[in-house]
């Protein structure tokens, strides 16, 4: 069964360190991968996605992931927090195979940022 | 545009009491689904639909109902509340049914049944 892990529910940074959201996939055949964030008391929105091509991919607000298929992993980064980053941060995998149109959402990691 | 809008923002209803929570989107988007949010449990899918006229259930349908007689609508049915429905519901709408698209979400409704 395929499946989305989302290590550290919570984590916390200070202001300027670098932010590591772990996310690690099982997929028995090669998978889309998507970051979504939310902003307390608002709805989800797409950080960045991978989809083919290059694996690291670049998101808005200086967020990036790279997709490593020999560590199943899609790990999020950012070199420098902002207190703005605080947010929920979700991971979902989506398998395009045959009738199967379902995302696979991890349970999410909250991020708080500290001045 | 607008985006995806859901009405109301929230809700508090009595067990037993039926509800339809609004979600409409002005982006032409042919796939549209409902997720509840509860602590701990991430995203659960509940109803989606690839086009007008075609629904199908996701992954916890039961004590809801859903409909799309448009493109634009989809709305879902609380047809006997229970206290295990309080949850945060989302809408979001995406270009088409496959999920390489992204996904756009509503503000949310925050339901709580007593």
């Amino acid at each position: 069964a395929q499946s989305v892990t989302q290590l550290g529910s919570h984590v916390s940074v200070s202001e300027g360190a670098l932010v590591l959201l772990r996310c690690n996939y099982s997929s028995s055949v090669p998978p889309y991968l998507f970051w979504y964030v939310q902003y307390p008391n608002q709805g989800l929105q797409l950080l960045l996605k991978y989809t083919t091509g290059a694996t690291l991919v670049k998101g808005i607000n200086g967020f990036e992931a790279e997709f490593k298929k020999s560590e199943t992993s899609f790990h999020l980064t950012k070199p420098s927090a902002h207190m703005s980053d605080a947010a929920e941060y979700f991971c979902a995998v989506s398998l395009n195979a045959g009738n199967n149109r379902k995302l696979i959402w991890g349970l999410g990691t909250s991020l708080a940022v500290n001045p | 545009n607008a985006g995806v809008t859901q009405t109301p923002k929230f809700q508090v209803l009595k067990t037993g009491q039926s509800m339809t929570l609004q979600c409409a989107q002005d982006m032409n988007h042919e796939y549209m689904s409902w997720y509840r949010q509860d602590p701990g449990m991430g995203l659960r899918l509940i109803h989606y639909s690839v086009g007008a006229g075609i629904t199908d259930q996701g992954e916890v349908p039961n004590g809801y109902n859903v409909s799309r007689s448009t493109t634009e609508d989809f709305p879902l049915r609380l047809l006997s509340a229970a206290p295990s429905q309080t949850s945060v519901y989302f809408c979001a709408s995406s270009f088409s049914g496959t999920f390489t698209d992204t996904q756009y979400f509503g503000p949310g409704t925050r339901l709580t049944v007593l």
